[in-house]
């Protein structure tokens, strides 16, 4: 069974720079992509991005100028970064796998992480 | 948000609710469908034409005709209410969408 385990730090000053990483455990990691998605306190999913194993990634494109996600294929983990934070990128982050056909028309999060909480607060 | 949902929907117990999810982007691309309680993360229940992981109730099904996706629960339990999103590529094809959210309640 698929695990998606993530970590980073959780409080975070303005300015600041936010970085998780989500390892996976179990099944192949080249044969999808890789998401991070958040969710604001009491508001709905908000997509950030996708990574496949090759590095090829899509942003948001509001968040595009800050974002940038990598791979490490050898740990079977995924990273994301997002530079300058404020209070309004506080959020619970989900990592998430991505089953998918070639032309788009299938695409959907099949397994996702626990979450991980992250303050931004001064 | 490319996709709009109705922000709240409510249903008797024992009874069939749809859910619906309209969108430009879902005439050529499948939505999938979400469930997330309460301090959880989000659970896959609907993707593609009309498809179930494992383990998720047969009372779940989708459908989507022209520009709207939908997903219905027939005969819907108190453990169905929940949050759900509906999610899919959106009109240019190079980034992801997710609708607004539906909150489900189950009198």
């Amino acid at each position: 069974q698929v695990q998606l385990q993530q970590w980073g730090a959780g409080l975070l000053k303005p300015s600041e720079t936010l970085s998780l990483t989500c390892a996976v455990y179990g099944g192949s990691f080249s044969e999808y992509y890789w998401n991070w998605i958040r969710q604001p306190p009491g508001k709905g999913l908000e997509w950030i991005g996708e990574i496949n194993h090759s590095g090829s990634t899509n942003y948001n494109p509001s968040l595009k100028s800050r974002v940038t996600m990598s791979v490490d294929t050898s740990k079977k983990q995924f990273s994301l970064k997002l530079t300058s934070v404020t209070a309004a990128d506080t959020a619970v982050y989900y990592c998430a796998r991505v089953s998918y056909s070639s032309d788009w028309v299938y695409y959907y999060m099949d397994v996702w992480g626990k979450g991980t909480t992250v303050t931004v607060s001064s | 948000s490319e996709l709009t949902q109705d922000p709240a929907v409510s249903v008797a117990l024992g009874r069939t609710v749809r859910i619906t999810c309209q969108g430009d982007s879902l005439r050529r691309y499948y939505a999938s469908w979400h469930q997330q309680k309460p301090g959880q993360a989000p659970v896959l229940v609907i993707y593609g034409q009309n498809n179930r992981p494992s383990g998720i109730p047969d009372r779940f099904s989708g459908s989507t005709s022209g520009n709207t996706a939908s997903l219905t629960i027939t005969g819907a339990q108190a453990e169905d209410e929940a949050d759900y999103y509906c999610v899919s590529r959106d009109s240019s094809g190079n980034h992801v969408v997710f609708g607004g959210g539906t909150k489900l309640t189950v009198l």
